[in-house]
């Protein structure tokens, strides 16, 4: 299947820093890729959806100014935590869709994950 | 609001036994796909299913989509403990839209 990689795996930083974390389709192009944040034994909740070129689409209670998105070619796109605070670690996860052949289903293919850490 | 109903969310076995996992919603999905996940790491994609009343197996996993296209189910049988982690339905409900996830299903199997 697709390969989506995300970097770093972890990472623990200071409250009040940024944090920046990639995420890459390997073998394929996506215009379309999502960030998801995971609580411990919980479902995956979106965040926003990035599109290539365009602005993100944000999920009602995120915070745009706080969540940072970019997504500037068809196999990266970045989501930079602004002013890190405890309460935003967590388990931030990307996805990107893989739009198939013509008359395929488009599928979702998802990232290792970054584990956040806020001191 | 379109809701993915997963149960069970919590479910312990012993090696050898059976389980079904179900997803259902009251919307029709286009697409519905089941995911494993293992602590630490991203969910993997199991199957993909679009017909309704398709039928996948996956050497001991087998998924149904429900005739309507509103209903899912995961079947394991003789479960291993390497089969422990969460398991995810999630579902679209028109190509191109937005995944929709269930609660998960966290599955341990002791050996």
């Amino acid at each position: 299947g697709a390969v989506v990689s995300q970097h770093p795996s972890r990472v623990i930083c200071k409250s009040g820093t940024s944090v920046k974390i990639e995420c890459r389709s390997l073998d394929f192009q996506a215009t379309t890729m999502f960030w998801y944040r995971q609580f411990p034994k919980k479902s995956l909740m979106l965040m926003a959806t990035s599109n290539e070129g365009s602005k993100a689409t944000y999920e009602q209670g995120v915070e745009k100014d706080k969540f940072l998105i970019n997504h500037a070619s068809l196999t990266l796109s970045t989501l930079t935590v602004t002013s890190a605070h405890p309460e935003d670690s967590s388990f931030y996860i990307c996805s990107a869709r893989d739009p198939g052949t013509s008359g395929s289903t488009d599928t979702q293919y998802f990232g290792p994950g970054t584990r956040l850490t806020v001191l | 609001t379109q809701l993915l109903e997963q149960s069970p969310q919590f479910l312990s076995i012993q090696e050898g036994e059976n389980l079904t996992v179900y997803c259902n919603s009251s919307s029709v999905f286009s697409s519905l796909q089941w995911y494993r996940q293992e602590p630490g790491e991203g969910p993997v994609l199991l199957v993909t299913v679009v017909t309704g009343g398709e039928v996948k197996k996956l050497k001991r996993l087998t998924f149904q989509f429900g005739d309507a296209r509103k209903d899912s189910s995961l079947h394991i049988t003789a479960a291993q403990p390497g089969d422990t982690g969460l398991y995810l339905c999630a579902g679209r409900y028109n190509q191109g839209g937005k995944l929709i996830f269930g609660q998960g299903t966290e599955l341990s199997v002791k050996p």
